[in-house]
């Protein structure tokens, strides 16, 4: 009975640094959100997959930040030359993407990213 | 544009009265509006929803309505206790399998 996890809880990373993070769905869960969260506001949407496709990444502030989901399941959002502004947790979320019923997103317990 | 917002950034309630937390929002496209609960180190944990051709659902000890008049949204809490001390989102999505759109949060403080 997991819920979604999340690795590493905590990262540092000095800027300029390449970074990964891994997220772990409910198992079988078709879709799979990303969300930063900046301190003290609402997570904001990143990029979404159903499956291995990535459906929209209109969240994803720049070219830095890429996702994938190659075989459906686990994710990695990874991004490059990391900045001080890049700091924030990264919530990961997924869902049984029941188009008939309110599709209700189970999230993880965030990676929190500091740049120094 | 798109936005969701909360009237009060912080709410303190003595432990066993009700806690009503209020949203606004602007997206008349919204079909659902959701309530989350975080708590510290944790991600949102999700409380209730309602669709918009309704005004009012009911869960255990929460209710939450929705004013569409007014683009209004509020979420109650009966019998508050220490373990809904927390930051409270309400948050929409245009369809029930779309992207969340989250608010800035309220943080609740419950007085035991």
């Amino acid at each position: 009975g997991a819920g979604v996890s999340q690795s590493p809880r905590y990262k540092v990373a000095k800027r300029g640094q390449d970074v990964a993070l891994r997220c772990d769905p409910i198992s079988g869960h078709v879709s799979l959100f990303w969300y930063q969260q900046a301190l003290g506001q609402g997570p904001e949407f990143l990029t979404y997959f159903q499956n291995e496709a990535q459906l929209d990444k209109s969240g994803l502030p720049s070219d830095r930040f890429f996702a994938e989901r190659p075989e459906g399941s686990v994710s990695t959002l990874k991004i490059q030359r990391t900045q001080q502004e890049d700091s924030a947790v990264y919530l990961c979320a997924s869902s049984p993407n029941r188009i008939s019923a309110t599709d209700t997103q189970y999230f993880g317990p965030g990676t929190r990213l500091t740049v120094l | 544009g798109e936005s969701v917002g909360l009237h009060l950034p912080t709410l303190s309630v003595q432990e066993g009265d009700n806690s009503i937390i209020n949203c606004a929002y602007s997206n008349s496209a919204s079909d659902y509006f959701i309530w989350y609960k975080q708590e510290s180190g944790k991600g949102p944990q999700f409380i209730i929803d309602i669709r918009s051709n309704m005004d009012k659902r009911q869960g255990q000890r929460v209710t939450v309505l929705l004013n569409k008049t007014v683009k209004h949204l509020s979420l109650q809490i009966a019998a508050t206790q220490p373990g809904d001390s927390a930051v409270y989102f309400c948050a929409e999505r245009k369809t029930s399998y779309d992207k969340v759109i989250f608010g800035p949060g309220t943080s609740l403080s419950v007085i035991p």
